[in-house]
């Protein structure tokens, strides 16, 4: 079946960087698209980074763009997302997610949600 | 800051209807992009519950229904259950933004 688990998250102070991981088994990962969604705490739901099934396309919202960089290795079935420069507004739970197609550019959606990390950013 | 919009919340009795609406505009929904839904149970990873606007992934029950239309879509639940007591999500792609967002979410109270 399906799994994704996230790890790399934890407490880390404001303009520090950290790296979440996610890794995937159960399908052929470099087939789908990937996402990294967060939620802080209370909140909703926030689309941070998308990256294609080859890594040729990437996406960031506007409040992590410049600081953060998505990336994967298919030949370790492992999605990444690298945070630079954390701000205290970027704490919150990071899930990884799977697109049902390959570009994530388009009318996909999100079959398959990891259990998320946890990221909190305080001095 | 969503592009979507959803009410903060809808409660309703067991057994009865219940309906959230997801209002976006002319460059995600209106331009033509499905609709998706996702219910988030209590400190719970969120879990798809309707994708491309109106299907059901295997094993959700025919209680929850998706409609489309214009600039808006709409989740209803029929013959409310305790369990569905959780928060909704609605999410579609934005063609200014390039990428998917997300609606502000709506909590569902069971009464």
């Amino acid at each position: 079946q399906v799994q994704l688990v996230e790890s790399g998250g934890g407490v880390v102070q404001p303009g520090r960087s950290l790296r979440l991981s996610c890794a995937a088994s159960g399908f052929t990962f470099s087939t789908y698209a990937m996402h990294w969604v967060r939620q802080a705490p209370g909140k909703g739901l926030e689309g941070v980074a998308i990256i294609s099934h080859d890594g040729s396309n990437k996406y960031y919202a506007d409040s992590v763009k410049g600081r953060f960089t998505i990336s994967r290795d298919n030949s370790k079935n492992t999605l990444y997302l690298q945070m630079n420069s954390l701000r205290a507004e970027d704490s919150a739970i990071y899930y990884c997610a799977r697109d049902n197609f390959g570009s994530g550019f388009g009318s996909g959606w999100l079959g398959y949600w990891g259990q998320g990390t946890l990221v909190t950013v305080s001095s | 800051q969503s592009v979507l919009t959803q009410p903060p919340s809808v409660s309703g009795a067991p057994g009865q209807r219940v309906t959230i609406s997801c209002t976006g505009s002319s460059s995600n929904i209106g331009a033509g992009y499905d609709v998706h839904w996702y219910q988030q149970l209590p400190g719970i990873a969120p879990k798809l519950l309707m994708y491309g606007n109106s299907n059901r992934p295997l094993g959700v029950p025919d209680r929850f229904s998706g409609s489309k239309s214009g600039t808006s879509a709409s989740l209803a639940i029929t013959g409310l259950q305790a369990e569905d007591e959780a928060d909704y999500y609605c999410q579609s792609y934005d063609s200014s933004l390039s990428g998917y967002v997300f609606g502000t979410g709506t909590k569902v109270t069971v009464l």
